[in-house]
């Protein structure tokens, strides 16, 4: 079956560095991406790997393994507004994304 | 302006009333999708369309359906309500260049009494 797991919650200083894990199981491979999510807002995108390694687009990064059905987003120099939740997503085919149920991020001072 | 719009933004009603929910979007996407959110759960996909004769059912389209008006414009109804379609239901587009990542518009809180 499909299947895309990620922590429910996580909690981080201000400041600090956190990752966000996302381990996948799909019948098919075309690209992962990361939303991050505000309460009560719509998904906006953040990164897309579809190749194995690391993507780095400011202080966040995205990393794949798809051998392993991993990915990870690393969030770096931490801000309050990063509290969120933050989404994984794989395309199965051509248009099909799988979503994750997100891993809320907590940011405290 | 936003590029991809919903209305309405909040909606509140009973069970067995029908509701159309409406999404328009000024991108030149030919992608559009529905999806709902309930807490816990990802993002499930109710229909997309491709462009204005294509229209495909997603994992979840019992209950709903949709018309695709134009390019620009994507409509979700519910024939007759029911508490569990109680949601924050979202419109999508994607278009096939660059990555092909989905731009969201801002959702519509649907609660069935």
């Amino acid at each position: 079956g499909q299947n895309i797991d990620q922590p429910t919650e996580m909690t981080a200083t201000e400041g600090a560095i956190v990752q966000i894990n996302c381990t996948y199981q799909t019948s098919g491979f075309n690209g992962l991406f990361w939303y991050q999510q505000h309460a009560g807002e719509a998904p906006t995108f953040l990164s897309y790997n579809v190749l194995d390694g690391l993507e780095e687009k400011g202080r966040f990064s995205s990393f794949l393994s798809r051998s392993k059905g991993y990915s990870y987003l690393l969030l770096k120099e931490l801000q309050m507004k990063d509290s969120a939740s933050y989404l994984c997503a794989v395309r199965d085919g051509d248009y099909q994304l799988i979503w994750g149920a997100g891993t809320k991020l907590i940011i405290k001072p | 302006d936003a590029d991809v719009t919903q209305t309405p933004r909040n909606r509140i009603t009973k069970t067995g009333k029908r509701i159309m929910l409406e999404c328009s979007q000024t991108k030149g996407h030919d992608r559009m999708y529905w999806y709902r959110q309930d807490p816990g759960l990802g993002l499930r996909l109710i229909y997309y369309s491709f462009d204005v004769k294509d229209i495909n059912k997603g994992e979840i389209s019992d209950g709903y359906s949709v018309s695709r008006q134009a390019q620009a414009k994507f409509s979700l109804s519910l024939e007759s309500a029911i508490p569990n379609q109680t949601a924050l239901y979202f419109c999508a587009t994607s278009d096939l260049t660059g990555v092909g990542e989905q731009f969201f518009g801002p959702g519509t809180r649907l609660t069935v009494l």
